[in-house]
C-alpha cells in the first residue's frame, strides 16, 4: 500500500495566520490527491480534489499544489471556523489510504 | 439535496458480526461508486472497501479479507457493510462516502453522517 506522510501532526496558529500542511507519498501518485477538513463529531469534508481543485463551496483561502510524491495544502488567512484535522489521501491505486491528519489549533 | 444516511449506534459483543446501513437519495444511485471508512476514537480515517452499486463488484482493503462483505439494494438505493468476527479493535465511527464523479479512482465528495459500533462484553 501506498503510506501517507503529513507534517507536522499539530500546528498552533492564530487568526489570520498563513498555513501550511504538507503530505508525502511513498511513492509517486501523480495528481491523484484529495484533502479533507474534519470537526469534532463530524464527517471529513472534501476541500480539494487532484491536488489542485477547490471543490464547490469551500473558500478560496483554501489552495493545494503539488504532484509525484510531495504535496501541501495551504490556508492563506485562517479564520475561526479552520480550527479543525486535516487529512490528505491518495486514490492512485485501488487501495485508497489517507495521511495520519494535521490538527489546527488555536495559539 | 444528495445525501447518505446511516443506521443508527450498535453494541455488539466480540465475535458477532455488525450490519451497517447507508441509504442514498438525491442522485442517480448507481452511477457512483461507494466506500466505507471507518475511524477509532480519536484515531485517524482508515480505508475499508470500495462497492460499485451498479453491479455490486466490490474491492476491500487487504485488512479486512474475509471479514468484511458489501451489498447493494438498488430497490432502495442503499448500501450495507457487515463486518464479522468483531473485536474491541474495530470500535469506532464507521462511514459511507461517494466518490465524486463517474470514475471509481476519485475523492469522496458525499459522507454519511456515521454509526458507531461498540464492541463490548
Amino acid at each position: 500500500d501506498i503510506q501517507m506522510t503529513q507534517s507536522p501532526s499539530t500546528l498552533s496558529a492564530s487568526v489570520g495566520d498563513r498555513v501550511t500542511i504538507t503530505c508525502r507519498a511513498s511513492q509517486s501518485i501523480s495528481s491523484w490527491l484529495a484533502w479533507y477538513q474534519q470537526k469534532p463529531g463530524k464527517a471529513p469534508k472534501l476541500l480539494i480534489y487532484d491536488a489542485s481543485n477547490l471543490e464547490s463551496g469551500v473558500p478560496s483561502r483554501f489552495s493545494g499544489t503539488g504532484s509525484g510524491t510531495e504535496f501541501t495544502l495551504t490556508i492563506s488567512s485562517l479564520q475561526p471556523d479552520d480550527f479543525a484535522t486535516y487529512y490528505c489521501q491518495q486514490y492512485n491505486s485501488y487501495s485508497w489510504t489517507f495521511g495520519q491528519g494535521t490538527k489546527v489549533e488555536i495559539k | 439535496q444528495v445525501q447518505l444516511v446511516q443506521s443508527g449506534a450498535e453494541v455488539k459483543k466480540p465475535g458477532a458480526s455488525v450490519k451497517v446501513s447507508c441509504k442514498a437519495s438525491g442522485y442517480s444511485f448507481t452511477s457512483y461508486f461507494m466506500h466505507w471508512v471507518r475511524q477509532a476514537p480519536g484515531q485517524g480515517l482508515e480505508w475499508m472497501g470500495m462497492i460499485n452499486p451498479s453491479v455490486g463488484s466490490t474491492t476491500n482493503a487487504q485488512k479486512f479479507q474475509g471479514r468484511v462483505t458489501m451489498i447493494r439494494d438498488t430497490s432502495t438505493s442503499t448500501v450495507y457493510m457487515e463486518l464479522s468476527s468483531l473485536r474491541s479493535e474495530d470500535t469506532a465511527m464507521y462511514y459511507c462516502a461517494r466518490v465524486r464523479g463517474a470514475r471509481p479512482l476519485a475523492s469522496f465528495d458525499i459522507w454519511g453522517q456515521g454509526t458507531m459500533v461498540t464492541v463490548s462484553s
